[in-house]
Parts: structure tokens; C-alpha cells; sequence
């Protein structure tokens, strides 16, 4: 059973490129959660998907956009990228309904210069 | 809006011994779940144990169990016989009923020593 399968692994971008990161949820999960980790610093919730549509969003600027296909596989992306995008982004499935057992991918690596 | 805060960056122990890494949050809300995710040099979050704010029974998972103070609102993870394996970064998450989101701690880095 496949879990949450992220690509690509690492990245580097150029300051005011734009950047596609994707995610591939566990088999049987309908939602996926998208998340920013800092060096050193615990996971910032960016947004949630359920039903191809944004369910939740936290407190980050409209640069940061995601997608929802309808196998339920998702896309973040982001645009005019900064120094200070440059983090681990992690992607999180769940299913809705059940006992909250979110999974996690191993994430992307993004280094913007 | 929800916080949680762990307070001890870094932290060491022995193998064999016992280690408790601290967590407190501050939420209005009554219904909610708690968790510690484990977040080795391989990047994956992995899911130690869970606790849902309504029981009262502190949760054990094998070498794992917490010290849910609803009142206090503290949640600390005991890890008993501690391995090499354990080192890691440790993070304390929360989230309400409606499980939309995970609001995490700054984590605290676990080094078992042999």
C-alpha cells in the first residue's frame, strides 16, 4: 500500500520563477493538506483540498495556490518566489471522516537563490 | 486561534532510559486531538500517539504514552527504554474537530546517546 508520494525531492529556483511542487495521497485518502517547514522550525499549515476544492487556508499570501484532481492527487504552486520560500514543504492525506490519521510524504526540498 | 509551544530545543538521553519531552497549547475549544509526530533525518512525519481531548485515559502506544493535563492544558510524551532509533526531531500538533489543520510546536530534538 503506497503512501504519500511527493516530487519532486529537491528543487532549486531562481528569485521571481514560479515553481509546481506535486503530491500523490495514500490509496483510500480523499484530502490532502499542504504544509511549510522552515529550517529548524515546526510545519506552518498553507492549505487544504477536499473535493477538488479549498477547504481551509492559513495565513499565507495569494502567491501560494494549490489543485485538486479528481483522483485526488494535488498541486502546489507557487508564484513569484522569494528568498524566503525557500523551505521543506510537506504534503499530508487523510481521509475525511475517519479518526483524523493524517500521513505524510517526505516532502520537497525547495531552495529558491 | 490555536498555539503550541515546546520549550526545550534540544534534549539527550541514555539508551535504556527514560526521557519526557514537554508540550503545552492554548485552544478555547473543548473537542480536540493532540498529537507527537517523530521527524527523523529521512524528512517523513511519522505519528507516535494520539490523544482526543474527551478521554481522560493518558494514551500508550508500546514505549510511548503521554500526561494529558486538560486543565493544565499540557501534553507531554514519556519514552521509556529508549533506542538509538528515537533521535529525531519531535513535534507536539493540534487540531480542533473539524481536523482541517494541524497547528505544530517548534519541535524538540531527541538525541539518544549509546
Amino acid at each position: 500500500d503506497a503512501g504519500v508520494t511527493q516530487s519532486p525531492t529537491h528543487l532549486i529556483k531562481t528569485r521571481g520563477q514560479q515553481v509546481t511542487l506535486r503530491c500523490s495521497p495514500k490509496s483510500g485518502h480523499d484530502t490532502v493538506s499542504w504544509y511549510q517547514q522552515a529550517l529548524g522550525q515546526g510545519p506552518q499549515f498553507i492549505f487544504q483540498y477536499y473535493e477538488e476544492e479549498e477547504r481551509q487556508r492559513g495565513n499565507f499570501p495569494d502567491r501560494f495556490s494549490g489543485h485538486q484532481f479528481p483522483n485526488y492527487s494535488s498541486e502546489l504552486n507557487v508564484n513569484a518566489l522569494l528568498l524566503g520560500d525557500s523551505a521543506l514543504y510537506l504534503c499530508a492525506s487523510s481521509q475525511t471522516g475517519a479518526d483524523y490519521g493524517y500521513t505524510f510524504g517526505s516532502g520537497t526540498r525547495l531552495t529558491v537563490v | 486561534a490555536q498555539t503550541v509551544t515546546q520549550s526545550q530545543p534540544e534534549m539527550s538521553v541514555q539508551e535504556a532510559e527514560t526521557v519526557t519531552l514537554s508540550c503545552t497549547y492554548d485552544t478555547s475549544e473543548n473537542n480536540y486531538y493532540l498529537f507527537w509526530y517523530k521527524q527523523p533525518p529521512s524528512r517523513q512525519m511519522i505519528l507516535v500517539i494520539r490523544q482526543e481531548a474527551y478521554k481522560q485515559q493518558n494514551a500508550t502506544e508500546n514505549r510511548f504514552s503521554v500526561n494529558f493535563q486538560k486543565a493544565a492544558k499540557s501534553f507531554s510524551l514519556k519514552i521509556s527504554d529508549s533506542q538509538l532509533g528515537d533521535t529525531a526531531m519531535y513535534f507536539c500538533a493540534f487540531t480542533n474537530n473539524a481536523g482541517n489543520m494541524l497547528t505544530f510546536g517548534g519541535g524538540t530534538r531527541l538525541m539518544v546517546k549509546p
